[in-house]
């Protein structure tokens, strides 16, 4: 089974701080979301990634920055965290190439409030 | 662009009674289909899946959905509820699985 590993479940931190959340997945998988999820909203894609130092923006990429230096590992980063981020993230992985058959496969999401 | 919409936010239902969410969807050609299940503080774990064929899929747990082209429609069942099966269900829609866009998701309340 795919392993989709998001390093934090719960995140408390101050506005204008950097945060960063860390995801891995053990299944060699080129293509890694993230996405955070709203009530009333379902979830949204803020950024992906097809390889190793490759991202795209996603629908709502305002305020948040990505990095993938390895092909396992997918952080999100907020340069500046504002309260308006509260929310809940998620991180989804899936094999690269033309792939319609595969779907994403979801770690257990971060809860992240700032104060 | 794709785009989702499950039209009820909450329902609930007695442990025993059959169940239908709905989905309908917005795209020009036929879309990859998908519904997740998120339990509380868990992440999404896909149910079932339709890309092309028989539009009745099966998917884990007992739960089935059918796709009708003609109302945009992929709406998910289950004939008879247990109380594990409350959570928030999630339909999704896109061109391929690399670019998929999500309902805002049904919460389902089980009564005893």
């Amino acid at each position: 089974d795919v392993k989709v590993t998001q390093s934090s479940r719960y995140l408390v931190k101050r506005t204008g701080e950097k945060v960063f959340l860390e995801c891995v997945q053990d299944m060699d998988h080129e293509n890694m979301f993230w996405y955070r999820q709203d009530p009333g909203l379902g979830l949204r894609l803020i950024y992906f990634s097809y390889d190793v130092k490759m991202k795209e923006k996603g629908d709502i990429p305002e305020g948040y920055s990505v990095s993938r230096e390895k092909k396992e590992r997918f952080s999100l980063i907020l340069e500046s965290a504002s309260t308006n981020q509260t929310s809940m993230y998620l991180c989804a992985s899936i094999p690269g190439g033309y792939s319609p058959n595969q779907p994403q496969h979801f770690g257990d999401g971060t809860r992240l409030s700032i104060l | 662009a794709q785009s989702v919409t499950q039209p009820d936010i909450h329902i609930t239902v007695s442990e025993g009674a059959s169940l239908e969410l709905r989905c309908n969807y917005s795209y020009g050609a036929t879309p990859y289909l998908f519904w997740y299940v998120q339990s509380p503080g868990q992440g999404l774990q896909l149910l079932l899946k339709y890309f092309s064929g028989d539009t009745l899929v099966q998917g884990i747990k007992g739960f089935e959905a059918e796709f009708k082209r003609s109302q945009s429609s992929f709406n998910l069942r289950k004939p008879s509820v247990h109380w594990s099966d409350a959570a928030e269900y999630f339909c999704a829609v896109g061109p391929t699985t690399n670019d998929m866009r999500f309902g805002a998701g049904t919460r389902l309340t089980v009564k005893p």
